[in-house]
């Protein structure tokens, strides 16, 4: 049972470039959800979905944009990356209400 | 906003000696959580607690649901070299879970 995979798990952009970290999870979980990761701080979270074709913004979502189309996979959009988008980016995913968070490994981005 | 404050915000420990951290919050949480998270990996859950009051072990580890359902803690008995690492509380009121800053473990052999 692979759980969350994110890909690629690691990326150097340059700023104004755009990518998608994808995410797809194997548990028919119906939330899913992108944080962040700064050096020395806890997850912030960016976007977050209830279900296929349902998505909301979380604390931190400027800069990004995500889709859900399907229940399985979850991407996350940068369309003009800047340096202050340099972060680790984990997804999750949760079966139900108050269950546990099934984090992927992450991805490592940096913007120069 | 729904801020945790978790501390300390590291440890440095000898092997078997016991570790304590806590989270504390000016908001309510319906869950409380604490995950581990190893270099280049993501949190992984230790131990989940749902129920203002309830006290829950998960072998060497314990932790406590604040009865204000404002605060958490984790204790580590024993502490062992594989125990290094960094831990996140986590709390749920909403959809939007919120994380502490972390305590980076450290254990000496």
């Amino acid at each position: 049972n692979a759980g969350v995979t994110q890909t690629p798990k690691f990326r150097i952009l340059k700023i104004g470039q755009s990518m998608t970290l994808q995410c797809t999870q194997d548990m028919n979980h119906n939330y899913m959800y992108w944080y962040r990761q700064d050096p020395g701080m806890g997850l912030k979270l960016i976007y977050y979905s209830v279900g296929a074709g349902i998505t909301d913004k979380g604390e931190v979502p400027n800069g990004y944009n995500v889709s859900r189309s399907t229940t399985e996979d979850f991407p996350l959009r940068l369309e003009l990356a800047a340096p202050s988008q340099t972060s680790v980016y984990f997804c999750a995913s949760q079966g139900n209400y108050n269950s546990p968070l099934h984090f992927g490994n992450g991805t490592r981005l940096t913007v120069t | 906003g729904q801020q945790l404050n978790q501390s300390p915000q590291s440890m440095f420990i000898q092997e078997g000696e016991d570790v304590s951290m806590n989270c504390t919050s000016s908001s309510i949480f319906n869950t409380w959580l604490w995950y581990k998270q190893d270099p280049g990996e993501g949190p992984v859950l230790l131990i989940a607690l749902y129920k203002a009051g309830e006290l829950t072990s998960n072998g060497r580890l314990t932790a406590q649901f604040g009865i204000t359902r404002k605060d958490s803690f984790l204790n580590i008995s024993a502490s062992i070299p594989s125990d290094v690492g960094i831990y996140f509380c986590a709390g749920q009121l909403t959809l939007d879970m919120r994380f502490g800053a972390g305590t980076r473990l450290t254990v000496k052999p």
